[in-house]
């Protein structure tokens, strides 16, 4: 069973700050999504990355993905309070040639304080 | 471009009784997926339909079931109702769910069982 684990699960960090999420999985796989999710809100989708080595950045969030040591990472430079919200990554067990299937983390939940 | 949307919103539903979910996915998308969240269990892939077919499905038992119509419109019916299966439905829609594709996630549907 493909287990999809995000560490840490809290964080409280200060605006101006640099910190980084970590997202562990247990299975092969090269197609991995990190999204958003804000108190009360749904999810909106932040990077797609589908190969090792693969590398996204978005103002002040970068995701990479290391299929052989299946890590992904979520960077935050220069933490502003606008980026407080639960950070989910989620594994696509989906067939290669066939449709998606996501398995998500447990979401992390990141708090910036001014 | 309007964006997925779940009907109703809210629902309160007592134990035993069943209940029957909408989403109408982005116009053009033709993947619907439906995921549950719990504050114990996260977010747990229900199933996915492409074309009024089920590609995909999660472990749930059986009292979870869908269906997809032509235009796309999708519904999850959950009968027999039980206290833990009070949770916030999503549902997300994609173009055709091929692996790799952004999943656009409606606002939920947040379920009371009582």
């Amino acid at each position: 069973e493909l287990k999809v684990e995000q560490n840490p699960l809290f964080l409280s960090m200060q605006e101006g700050k640099n910190y980084t999420i970590y997202c562990n999985y247990s299975t092969t796989s090269d197609r991995l999504y990190w999204y958003r999710q804000d108190p009360g809100k749904s999810l909106e989708s932040l990077f797609v990355l589908l190969s090792n080595g693969a590398v996204k950045q978005e103002g002040r969030l970068m995701a990479s993905l290391d299929t052989k040591a299946r890590l992904s990472t979520l960077h935050i430079t220069a933490a502003v309070h606008d980026l407080s919200a639960t950070y989910f990554c989620a594994v696509d067990l989906g067939e290669r040639q066939g449709a998606q299937k996501l398995v998500f983390g447990q979401g992390t939940r990141l708090t910036i304080n001014p | 471009k309007a964006g997925v949307t779940q009907t109703p919103r809210y629902l309160i539903k007592t134990r035993g009784q069943q209940v029957t979910l909408s989403c109408s996915p982005i116009s053009g998308h033709r993947s619907v997926s439906w995921y549950q969240q719990t504050p114990g269990q996260g977010l747990q892939f229900l199933f996915e339909y492409f074309s009024e077919t089920q590609r995909n499905k999660g472990n749930f038992p059986g009292r979870f079931s869908g269906r997809q119509f032509s235009n796309s419109r999708s519904e999850m019916n959950v009968s027999t109702l039980e206290l833990g299966d009070s949770a916030l439905y999503l549902c997300a829609s994609s173009l055709v769910g091929r692996i790799g594709e952004t999943q656009y996630f409606g606002p939920g549907t947040r379920l009371l069982v009582l």
